[in-house]
């Protein structure tokens, strides 16, 4: 069975620190790869998705960027947080090549505080 | 445009009633449609969706939702809620603009909470 893994689970980090955030999955070849942010309140905003190896597509202009170094490893960072960079960060994946009819599958979100 | 709207950010029953939690819909095409739940500090969890045929769609957990085509609406049911069903639920579709099905457009979600 397929397994999403994201850490740290929680993170209290000052403002101008660096972020490395990282989700792997497990027994799934070629996911497609997703970075949400759900800010305080609810909704879903996702941030990047990536189909392969090094290829990353950007949704919103901000302060944080995403690598697939691997192809069941994807990182989100940044060089210098800012204190709206404060949410709750979730990874998803999803089978490539079906993307129209199945779903995303979520990790267990890292909480990221900005002080 | 395409869009997902939950027009209630509350839902409230009581243990034993059934619940609803509304989902309406604008795309282009046929829509594919999902529902998830959240648990606090918790990721999402898949319960269902509608791809095509019966438009009575059973998920997890014992909810079901009613794909309604003329109404543009994906309600998710549960005829007797538990106290254990509160949590944050989603509405999602799938963006079916060139290029771009590999995304979700979410609705900003109905926080249930189902009173003992």
């Amino acid at each position: 069975s397929q397994t999403i893994h994201q850490w740290p689970a929680t993170l209290v980090q000052p403002v101008g620190s660096p972020l490395s955030l990282e989700c792997t999955v497990e027994g799934t070849s070629n996911p497609n790869l997703y970075w949400y942010r759900q800010a305080a309140g609810r909704g879903l905003q996702l941030l990047f998705y990536s189909v392969g190896i090094g290829q990353i597509s950007s949704e919103v202009p901000q302060n944080l960027s995403a690598s697939r170094p691997q192809d069941r490893q994807f990182i989100l960072s940044s060089k210098k947080l800012l204190l709206s960079d404060s949410g709750f960060y979730l990874c998803a994946w999803s089978v490539r090549g079906q993307e129209t009819y199945n779903e995303q599958f979520f990790g267990p979100g890292t909480r990221l505080t900005v002080l | 445009a395409q869009s997902v709207a939950q027009p209630e950010d509350q839902v409230n029953v009581a243990e034993g009633n059934p619940l609803t939690v509304k989902c309406t819909y604008s795309v282009s095409g046929n829509p594919y449609l999902f529902w998830y739940v959240q648990y606090p500090n918790r990721g999402l969890q898949f319960l269902l969706k509608y791809i095509t045929g019966d438009n009575l769609v059973k998920g997890s957990y014992g909810f079901e939702a009613e794909f309604n085509k003329s109404q543009t609406s994906f309600h998710l049911k549960k005829p007797s809620a538990l106290v254990s069903d509160s949590a944050l639920y989603f509405c999602a579709v799938r963006d079916v603009n060139a290029g771009n099905n590999r995304k979700l457009i979410w609705g900003l979600g109905t926080s249930l909470a189902v009173n003992p």
